[in-house]
């Protein structure tokens, strides 16, 4: 069975660095796209990246590149999302899922990771 | 960027009934629309893919149609547990999600 495990909510200061991750198991990691979602409170859902990590080729979304990094550690078969300094509109639901190319439906979603930035 | 633009932003409907969903898209995306279900507390949940593709497991009361910009989720008589946020979501270029309509029960 395919499945994404995301690591844990978080709960960060402005300013602070953070790193969640996603964990693919059931498929070969190193063949499928994971792409991250991200949805503010009582918002919609926003498209914010996807990477290969049989060759992290990374694609961001415009409204996000510059603000999150994405990478993978293909040894061991997680994906990450990261920020370099906070800010309080970084509080949000962040969903990974995993598809066989960049123009697939999202099929697997893992079951997110809740950031809170918080003073 | 491709902009998706969904309507209506809410829906009050009885059970029964049928719901359109209408999602258009700023340029032309052939066929790489999706939907999905979102419900309180819940991951999305694909509901169609290609537009009109159907999922295994997903009731037969939902259906999708379109192609180049104009794209539509039907639910035939909708059921109670239907009550969700649907969201279109483009893959042509990069990635977009329409804005949601929301579904209620009356």
């Amino acid at each position: 069975e395919v499945q994404l495990v995301q690591s844990g909510a978080e709960v960060k200061k402005p300013g602070e660095s953070l790193k969640i991750s996603c964990k693919g198991s059931g498929y070969s990691f190193t063949s499928y796209w994971i792409g991250w979602v991200r949805q503010m409170p009582g918002k919609g859902l926003e498209w914010m990246g996807i990477i290969y990590p049989g060759d992290s080729d990374t694609r961001y979304s415009p409204s996000f590149q510059g603000q999150v990094t994405i990478s993978a550690d293909k040894s061991i078969s997680t994906a990450y999302l990261q920020w370099s300094s906070l800010k309080a509109s970084d509080t949000a639901m962040y969903y990974c899922v995993v598809v066989p190319a960049t123009n697939d439906a999202f099929d697997i979603w893992g079951q997110g990771t809740m950031v809170t930035v918080s003073s | 960027e491709i902009v998706l633009t969904q309507s209506p932003d809410f829906q009050s409907v009885t059970p029964k009934e049928k719901v359109t969903i209408t999602c258009r898209a700023s340029q032309s995306i052939g066929s790489s629309l999706h939907w999905y279900q979102q419900k309180p507390d819940q991951s999305p949940k694909l509901l169609i893919k290609y537009a009109s593709q159907s999922i295994s497991g997903v009731p037969s009361r939902f259906s999708g149609s379109g192609s180049g910009t104009d794209f539509t989720l039907t639910i035939n008589s909708l059921e109670a547990e239907d009550a969700a946020a649907y969201y279109c979501h483009q893959s042509s270029r990069l990635g977009t999600f329409g804005q949601g309509t929301k579904v209620e029960i009356k």
